[in-house]
């Protein structure tokens, strides 16, 4: 299977918003709404952001929102902080497995 | 709130199986259902996920893994293990063990152990 697609990096100033698309298939990201999306920072393990899409984990700030549209689904952070800039991967359930994206690197300028 | 621990060789020779365990605590690996996963990351890469068990000892592999990797359940340790064998260079990588009581999410994660296959 491959791995979900992602742009390598992002960048948004502090206070703006940017999104990181993930793009699959129908056979992962098209057909279940089981995607969700993990902030890591060098050197640290990842984080649960998003899940279901669109679910936030308790403690996770509201800035964070998923969502999905057909075979690709997206993170948004609005208000970005200096803290956001780390690494992003989407994630999906494929049926009997579960796929990663590439990873996004988040640049706050 | 479920702690996760992995420990096993830094060092691995090729050909040889890799073989790690990761220690829960703040819950018993056999009460309730989870899904006890496997996770690794090639330095500067991205998350590659290799597999997980269910509680009732079902499992599932990445397909690209599947004829290299054994995840297993050890209640009496309160620990889940992964035997990744034939391995080669390209195995390299930070390990990460992570569960959750959703097959659809990864709530909790260890902290990542690095295994370097060298001979």
């Amino acid at each position: 299977q491959s791995a979900l697609t992602q742009p390598r990096s992002v960048s948004g100033s502090p206070g703006q918003s940017v999104t990181i698309s993930c793009t699959g298939t129908s056979s992962d990201v098209g057909g279940y709404n089981y995607v969700s999306w993990y902030q890591q920072h060098p050197g640290k393990a990842p984080k649960l952001m998003i899940y279901d899409v669109s679910k936030r984990p308790s403690g996770v700030p509201d800035r964070f929102s998923g969502s999905k549209s057909g075979n690709t689904a997206s993170l948004t952070i609005s208000g970005l902080q200096a803290e956001d800039e780390a690494d992003y991967y989407c994630c999906s359930y494929a049926g009997s497995y579960v796929v990663f994206g590439g990873g996004t690197k988040l640049t706050v300028l | 709130q479920v702690q996760l621990q992995e420990s096993g060789p830094g060092l691995v020779k090729p050909s040889q199986t890799l073989s790690l365990t990761c220690t829960v605590s703040g819950g018993s690996i056999s009460s309730g259902s989870y899904y006890w996963s496997w996770i690794r990351q090639p330095a500067g890469k991205g998350l590659e996920w290799i597999g997980r068990i269910y509680t009732s000892g079902s499992t599932n592999y990445n397909p690209s893994l599947k004829s290299r990797v054994t995840i297993s359940v050890d209640t009496s340790k309160n620990q889940f293990s992964l035997k990744l064998s034939s391995v080669t260079a390209a195995d390299t990588a930070v390990y990460y063990c992570a569960t959750d009581s959703s097959g659809y999410r990864l709530r909790y994660w260890g902290q990542g152990t690095l295994v370097t296959v060298s001979s």
